[in-house]
């Protein structure tokens, strides 16, 4: 069946690093692909998303790349502040359609 | 806009009995609605896709007449757990197909605890 792998389970980093998030998925029709922060307790928040005719995508310290031939797409968070600490999920869309699958979370730890 | 509210919030419930979640877009309405489990430290399980005024698509391994979901009408989901036993109790959180039709919203999810 679908299945999306995500990596690391954990990461830590010092504020003003870089941190990157990796998932791959299985299913070679997934065209969309959203990543959501959800701090403990709370709902998950779209913070970025890429479809499958672009390779990258910027907001601000935000970026995501996708490479379809691999089946390979990354979250990449640049000059990190502890406010970023959270568990970040990467989704891949099943085919075309409507609901995800979800990898099973990073935890992001952002030392001051 | 495109928001997503459930109730209750947190519900503690005894063995045997059945519990109702709310799911409700606000400002949005909504002819897709997911339901997902999240158990502690773990992903979203994907439950259900709920479709206004047709029956659910569950996942493989959800028992239907379990989790019980009524999308009746474009604002509106619920999910109706019976016969609750405390392997049930999880975070419920629910989502909706938002109107560009890709990105998906969450509620606040619901606490269960059965006991």
């Amino acid at each position: 069946g679908e299945n999306v792998e995500q990596h690391p389970s954990t990461l830590s980093v010092q504020e003003g690093d870089s941190a990157v998030i990796k998932c791959t998925y299985s299913d070679s029709a997934s065209n969309y692909f959203p990543w959501y922060k959800q701090e403990l307790g709370k709902r998950p928040q779209l913070i970025i998303d890429i479809r499958s005719n672009v390779g990258e995508k910027k907001d601000q310290r935000i970026a995501v790349t996708l490479n379809k031939t691999a089946k390979h797409f990354s979250l990449h968070i640049t000059e990190t502040q502890p406010e970023d600490s959270a568990v970040y999920f990467c989704a891949a869309s099943r085919g075309q359609g409507f609901s995800f699958i979800f990898g099973k979370g990073t935890r992001l730890l952002v030392k001051p | 806009g495109a928001v997503v509210s459930q109730h209750p919030s947190w519900v503690i419930c005894k063995s045997g009995t059945s519990v109702k979640i709310e799911c409700r877009s606000l400002d949005f309405q909504a002819t897709t609605m997911f339901w997902y489990r999240q158990f502690p430290k773990q992903s979203l399980m994907l439950m259900a896709t709920s479709n206004e005024g047709s029956k659910a698509t569950y996942e493989q391994g959800v028992e239907k007449d379990k989790f019980l979901i009524n999308h009746a009408s474009l604002t509106l989901s619920t999910l109706t757990v019976t016969s609750a036993h405390p392997e049930d109790s999880s975070f419920y959180i629910c989502s909706a197909l938002g109107p560009d039709g890709d990105e998906q919203y969450f509620g606040p999810g619901t606490r269960l605890t059965v006991t």
